[in-house]
């Protein structure tokens, strides 16, 4: 079946810090795949996503490129704030198909 | 926009009793609403799909005689935990799809808190 992998947490790094949180997926095809992110007492906010191979989503400084050949979609950012400091999943949904299958979450703090 | 709330968003309550949560889009309608399921350090699980007037597509292991949905309108969803027991203390958060976006992103609720003695 599908599933998603992401590193295990918790992050904690340093204002200004080069951030990455892996991602991997198992799955038939080619699902789309996302990053959500959670912030204190929020829901579920979209972050970016990605719909085929070698889609680069970008959205708020963070990225993350949809690679195929090793079924990889890592989130980045190049340099982090405090105010990035929240709860990410990655998450895969097919074409057609409302199902989200998601990671297990990584907390992320930023300390100034 | 695309707005989605839960209430409550934390309960406790005796083993044996029964838990109402809701699930409400605020600012749009909702063709599709979803149950999930988060345990500690776990991913969400989903639970269910309901769709407005009809009843709700349970996934594979989930006891819908336990997990009573109702979807009344198209801006609420309700999950009711029926007889709740320790084990099924835990956060439950919705989402919804709104019927005006193509891409069928899906907005999700705070998420309420479950805990059952």
């Amino acid at each position: 079946g599908n599933s998603v992998t992401q590193m295990e947490g918790p992050v904690t790094l340093s204002e200004e810090a080069f951030l990455t949180i892996n991602c991997t997926y198992t799955a038939t095809g080619y699902p789309s795949l996302f990053w959500y992110v959670q912030y204190p007492g929020e829901g579920l906010q979209l972050l970016l996503k990605a719909t085929k191979a070698d889609d680069k989503g970008s959205n708020k400084g963070f990225e993350a490129t949809y690679r195929k050949e090793t079924t990889s979609f890592h989130l980045e950012k190049g340099s982090v704030q405090v105010s990035d400091s929240a709860v990410y999943f990655c998450a895969l949904r097919y074409f057609g198909n409302e199902k989200l299958t998601f990671g297990t979450g990584t907390r992320l703090t930023i300390i100034p | 926009g695309a707005v989605v709330s839960q209430h409550p968003s934390w309960v406790i309550c005796k083993s044996g009793t029964s838990v109402k949560i809701e699930c409400r889009s605020l600012d749009f309608q909702a063709t599709t609403m979803f149950w999930y399921r988060q345990f500690p350090k776990q991913s969400l699980m989903l639970m269910a799909t309901s769709n407005e007037g009809s009843k709700a597509t349970y996934e594979q292991g989930v006891e819908k005689d336990k997990f009573l949905i109702n979807h009344a309108s198209l801006t609420l969803s309700t999950l009711t935990v029926t007889s709740a027991h320790p084990e099924d203390s835990s956060f439950y958060i919705c989402s919804a799809n709104s019927r005006d976006r193509v891409n069928n992103e899906q907005f999700f609720g705070p998420g309420t808190r479950l805990t059952v003695l």
